[in-house]
């Protein structure tokens, strides 16, 4: 079973919280990990690509990746009202194609 | 910044007919990928494509389905004899490696009618 698992939400917070998004997935054999932001009928813009277990943190963006719980996190701290949009995770085992959750729509407002 | 570019972004057909959706993915990459995600619902691989042959394909990618690329740059989708259900978004990725980053194009919507 490769399903990977996303609370849809939605999920509001005020400007300036930080927000944490989840994902669990059931297949060991993902090893490429990958959080995608997508506005309204727009293609998924990549946010953050990591490999294996541990943290990558960029700007505001930090991912974490715990395979022996398999349960990876976006952190978003200061969040923006421009934040507010649908954020997919994504993963993969080596050479194969991505599988997706079904996204988390997040509303920051100001 | 190098991005993905997919046209149209809006197609609208008949039931039965056929059509192509295109493609222009980053100039360096070389794996290539069509996903869809129908109104409300994940994001679904369809296919990926490397040295000019499919690697990978779903069990939504049917008969009904091809990619071709047909020179340097472009790479296509087509579905020969559209169904009702086949209407969503169909984005297009690529990737420069092998387990690299993907990225997506902006989609085209394909409404069946």
């Amino acid at each position: 079973q490769k399903e990977v698992e996303q609370d849809p939400g939605p999920l509001s917070v005020p400007e300036g919280a930080i927000v944490s998004l989840n994902c669990t997935y059931s297949n060991s054999a993902f090893q490429y990990f990958m959080w995608y932001r997508q506005y309204s009928r727009k293609g998924p813009e990549l946010l953050m690509y990591t490999y294996s277990s541990g943290n990558k943190e960029d700007g505001r963006f930090t991912a974490q990746v715990d395979k022996s719980s398999k349960y990876i996190s976006l952190f978003i701290r200061d969040s923006q009202p421009s934040d507010s949009a649908t954020y997919l995770c994504a993963m993969s085992e080596p050479g194969n194609q991505f599988y997706f959750g079904t996204g988390t729509s997040l509303t920051v407002i100001p | 910044e190098p991005e993905v570019t997919q046209t149209p972004s809006h197609q609208v057909t008949q039931m039965g007919q056929e059509v192509i959706l295109r493609c222009v993915p980053i100039s360096n990459h070389l794996y290539f990928y069509w996903y869809r995600q129908i109104l409300g619902q994940k994001v679904e691989f369809l296919v990926s494509f490397y040295n000019n042959e499919i690697s990978e394909k779903s069990e939504i990618f049917d008969d009904q389905f091809s990619v071709e690329r047909p020179d340097g740059s472009n790479f296509t989708l087509k579905i020969r004899s559209t169904k009702l259900e086949d209407s969503a978004m169909y984005f297009c990725a690529s990737q420069q490696e092998m387990n690299t980053e993907a990225f997506f194009g902006q989609g085209t919507r394909l409404t069946v009618v």
